[in-house]
């Protein structure tokens, strides 16, 4: 039991659907992130929240939308996906988004695109 | 930018021997890093972390050493177990990055034999 909640843990979804990924943090935190884990490259940031507000975009497609109701909640919204976005799709919690702040990662969800 | 690079993609080590993975780092703005291990089927975990103003630091089992002249980081673990085979990663955050950033190594696979 790591403190962030990840769901679905599996996700097979056609490049038409519309799918979410919820994750939730019992940790009292207040910055959650999205990170892409693909196979043999490194975990990629995808977007960063602190206090609720989005402070990072890393060059995301628009077909990744991001949610943020309240800093223990974080979604990512997908929709018209490409094959290529099949990957895992780890959320994760710190203190705040300053640097040095431990960050700690669910259990990821993963997402194959058919 | 930074970058992060692991010395090897897969370490082998004998059961109660000492493993020690290698990392290295492109940028010395970068001040704090840490360690992360992730089993199969599993989210990142946190193992151990280091400020750049310490040059070494120990937990159960494990110890971080920072060389900073160098831009180096080592993870040893000490009378290593079949538990710990899983993929190391090392992370790198700091001033350089922008806020609580980290930037990842690729992982390395430590594979324990009985």
């Amino acid at each position: 039991e790591t403190g962030v909640t990840q769901t679905p843990r599996h996700l097979v979804m056609g490049m038409t659907n519309k799918k979410s990924l919820k994750c939730e943090q019992h940790l009292g935190h207040n910055a959650m992130y999205w990170y892409k884990q693909s196979a043999k490259k490194p975990l990629e940031l995808m977007f960063v929240y602190n206090f609720k507000e989005q402070t990072e975009n890393n060059s995301v497609p628009s077909r990744f939308s991001p949610e943020c109701p309240n800093s223990s909640h974080l979604f990512l919204h997908l929709h018209t996906l490409q094959p290529e976005d099949s990957a895992l799709y780890l959320c994760a919690s710190s203190q705040d988004s300053n640097s040095g702040n431990t960050i700690y990662f669910g259990e990821g969800s993963w997402l194959t695109v058919v | 930018g930074e970058s992060v690079g692991l010395h090897l993609p897969t370490l082998s080590v004998q059961e109660g021997d000492n493993s020690i993975i290698n990392c290295a780092y492109s940028n010395s703005a970068s001040d704090y890093f840490i360690w992360y291990k992730q089993e199969s089927g599993k989210g990142p975990q946190f193992i151990i972390d280091i400020r750049s103003n310490m040059d070494k630091r120990q937990g159960q089992r494990v110890t971080v050493l920072l060389n900073k002249t160098v831009k180096h980081l080592s993870l040893q673990i000490a009378a290593t177990q079949p538990g710990d085979s899983a993929v190391y990663f090392c992370a790198v955050a700091g001033r350089a990055g922008g806020g609580n950033k980290l930037t990842f190594g690729t992982g390395t696979q430590l594979k324990v034999e009985l």
